[in-house]
């Protein structure tokens, strides 16, 4: 039963450009929500997080919406940079539970 | 200054070997975990420990048994170890247990 969803395996943008990457969940109650970000042979790096009571929350160049009625979480990154391509992941828990992980969409930016 | 690392980064080992693999963070955090993520890409909790007290164990098999020294170390000791043990293990740790998680490098292991 996979409560997070990354429908996209990899996504591929264009220097400069906007990126966008999608998020859909399963579990009303989950509360908490964080974008992860992974490059080769490192581990998972904590990049971005909103709680159930926001829509949305910027961190410089990126940006995480969430629409709770349509259970759709998304991270945007604007400008793209090559140094972006990694895999990014989301994740979700509902108070002091768990972290459930999605599988992750490969981002690569290109010159 | 690694702030969580692992050790080995690599390991390869036969069917029913017993391997163990050691993680140590110098974060201060009470809180550490153990991820497996297999070939599908799926990373799942495995163990979370808070104060070296285990908190979380999710259906893992027996022979998988996390040890936590003190609270700036969890291993992972893995008893006859079979093909489908093949993933990538991260540990993880974060101050509180709901607070964000700061992963180490990973521990790809194979068995042939």
């Amino acid at each position: 039963d996979q409560q997070v969803k990354q429908n996209s395996p990899s996504l591929s943008v264009q220097e400069g450009r906007i990126s966008i990457l999608n998020c859909d969940y399963t579990n009303s109650m989950f509360d908490y929500f964080l974008w992860y970000k992974k490059y080769p042979a490192e581990g998972p790096t904590f990049l971005i997080s909103i709680s159930s009571i926001k829509d949305k929350n910027e961190d410089g160049r990126f940006t995480v919406f969430l629409n709770k009625s349509a259970k759709h979480l998304s991270l945007h990154i604007v400008p793209s940079q090559p140094g972006d391509s990694a895999v990014y992941f989301c994740a979700a828990s509902r108070g002091t539970d768990k972290l459930i992980f999605g599988t992750g969409t490969r981002l690569q930016v290109f010159p | 200054d690694t702030a969580v690392s692992q050790t080995p980064k690599y390991l390869v080992t036969q069917m029913g070997n017993d391997k163990s693999i050691k993680c140590e963070q110098n974060l201060g955090h009470d809180t550490m975990y153990w991820y497996k993520q297999d070939s599908k890409k799926f990373l799942k909790i495995m163990f979370s420990y808070n104060n070296k007290e285990l908190i979380i164990n999710e259906t893992v098999p027996n022979r998988f048994s996390p040890k936590s020294p003190d609270k700036a170390h969890l291993n992972l000791h893995i008893n006859s170890l079979e093909l489908g043990d093949s993933a990538v293990y991260f540990c993880a740790s974060s101050q509180e247990y709901y607070e964000t998680q700061y992963f180490g490098p990973g521990t790809r292991l194979l068995v042939l």
